[in-house]
């Protein structure tokens, strides 16, 4: 049983397209959050949402744009892609967002290439 | 507002020698305190964490780490690596009121030579 799951593992496409990421967590949580992850390993926040409602929004460009038709679900769409998009993305959710239950469980990650 | 700060970005070590992780933190209020390990190509997942209680936290794979509240520190420690443990670690803390965010440290690149 998959905890976390991501779609797709990667994902290639030429500037200017839009695509999207889906995310799916089995676990019962609260709270879902995106990760971008850069070549030299760096993990930057981007969104998290509690119970469907967006709790934290970092300084992300409008072109990406979170969607949660659920509690179990959080979705990444991205507009007009650009080179510096290029990264893995991780999905992660915790049972809460604070505190002792913030403990994350992360998702494999999606290969965005734009070429 | 809190923040992370893994001393190390590369730590080179050969097969069963010690390993210790540094990282630090700085928080003005009560903390809970995370290592997560990511292997090759994977996500991350938890290696261990402090809540509360005993300062001396065992996680999975042989690795501990000590909560050390007035050096405001959080090292992972592992008395003999494996090839295996070869991966990156991160740092990451959070703490009761700032909901959603937890602070990742900027990894360490853990490398096992034979």
């Amino acid at each position: 049983d998959t905890a976390v799951s991501q779609t797709p593992k990667y994902l290639v496409t030429q500037m200017g397209n839009d695509k999207s990421i889906k995310c799916e967590q089995n676990l019962g949580h609260d709270t879902m959050y995106w990760y971008k992850q850069d070549s030299k390993k760096f993990l930057k926040i981007m969104f998290s949402y509690n119970n469907k409602e967006l709790i934290i929004n970092e300084t992300v460009p409008n072109r990406f744009s979170p969607k949660s038709p659920d509690k179990a679900h959080l979705n990444l769409h991205i507009n007009s892609l650009e080179l510096g998009d290029s990264a893995v993305y991780f999905c992660a959710s915790s049972q809460d967002s604070a505190g002792p239950y913030n403990e994350q469980f992360f998702g494999p990650g999606t290969r965005l290439t734009v070429l | 507002a809190q923040s992370v700060t893994q001393l190390d970005s590369q730590v080179p070590v050969f097969e069963e020698a010690p390993v210790e992780l540094r990282c630090n933190y700085s928080s003005s209020v009560s903390v809970y305190l995370f290592w997560y390990v990511q292997y090759p190509n994977q996500g991350l997942q938890l290696l261990l964490k402090y809540l509360s209680g005993s300062t001396l936290v065992k996680g999975i794979n042989g690795f501990e780490a000590e909560f050390n509240k007035s050096q405001t520190s959080f090292h992972l420690r592992k008395p003999s690596v494996h090839i295996s443990d070869t991966a990156e670690y991160f740092c990451a803390v959070t703490h009761g009121t700032n909901a959603g965010k937890s602070t990742f440290g900027d990894g360490t690149t853990l490398t096992v030579k034979p």
